[in-house]
């Protein structure tokens, strides 16, 4: 299985500044197509996941371009400019390189 | 637009087998070319994840619930179903069903229309 690891596991900022969270691979996710297939989700309060970031740096539909995702190898970061108050959630790293999925044990947001 | 809707017991016995169902709208199960996924989350807790069925027919299960879980698609009622054998308390939790397109048909980077649903929450308890 792949390990996903996150830190940190919280952070408190103030609307407007960024924020970045980092999720590290037991294993390498370069797949040899040459994408990385690691995701980053945003959950809510309340809500369900939704999609923010696939292959490490496509943003979904919708996504605004506040987020950003880049990394390689087994290092990765999602950076959040200009944080928002909508921002405020858990944020969790997925692998997807495996056929058995697994996520990281997520990070909170917490928006000032 | 694609929706999803999970449905459950809320309320299974330690020992018993778990069904889960979820309503697919928007979208015929038995075309195209999508993933449908399940992942839970125990309460106050992270995501994990159970295993997918693709329009193929494969599967592919956690390690971790491997023995224990079969998913299933049933496209007369266009839902696909969860069964996890062998319930303990461990297994409480919210279980969502999710969806994304698969490989075929589309170029790797094209857009993964990834959409769960709101989530059933199930308690193992005798």
């Amino acid at each position: 299985d792949i390990v996903m690891t996150q830190s940190p596991l919280s952070l408190s900022v103030t609307p407007g500044e960024s924020a970045s969270i980092s999720c590290r691979s037991s294993q390498s996710l370069l797949h040899p197509e040459g994408h990385h297939y690691v995701e980053w989700y945003l959950q809510k309060p309340g809500q369900s996941p939704h999609l923010l970031i696939y292959l490490s740096s496509i943003r979904a539909s919708g996504v605004p371009d506040r987020f950003s995702g880049s990394g390689s190898g087994t290092d990765f970061t999602l950076k959040i400019s200009r944080v928002e108050a909508e921002d405020a959630g858990i944020y969790y790293c997925m692998q997807a390189l495996e056929t058995s999925y697994s996520f990281g044990q997520g990070t909170k947001l917490e928006v000032k | 637009q694609v929706q999803l809707q999970e449905s459950g017991p809320g309320l299974a016995k330690p020992s018993q087998t778990l069904t889960l169902t979820c309503t697919v709208s928007g979208v015929s199960i038995s075309s195209g070319s999508f993933y449908w996924m399940w992942i839970r989350q125990p309460a106050g807790k992270g995501l994990e994840w159970i295993g997918r069925f693709y329009t193929t027919g494969s599967t592919n299960y956690s390690p971790s619930f491997k023995s224990r879980v079969t998913i299933s698609v049933d496209p007369s009622k266009n839902q696909f179903s969860l069964n996890l054998k062998s319930v303990t308390a461990a297994d409480t939790a919210t279980y969502y069903c999710a969806t994304r397109r698969g490989s075929i048909g589309y170029a790797v980077t094209d857009d993964y229309m990834d959409v769960w649903g709101e989530g059933t929450t199930v308690t193992v308890s005798s």
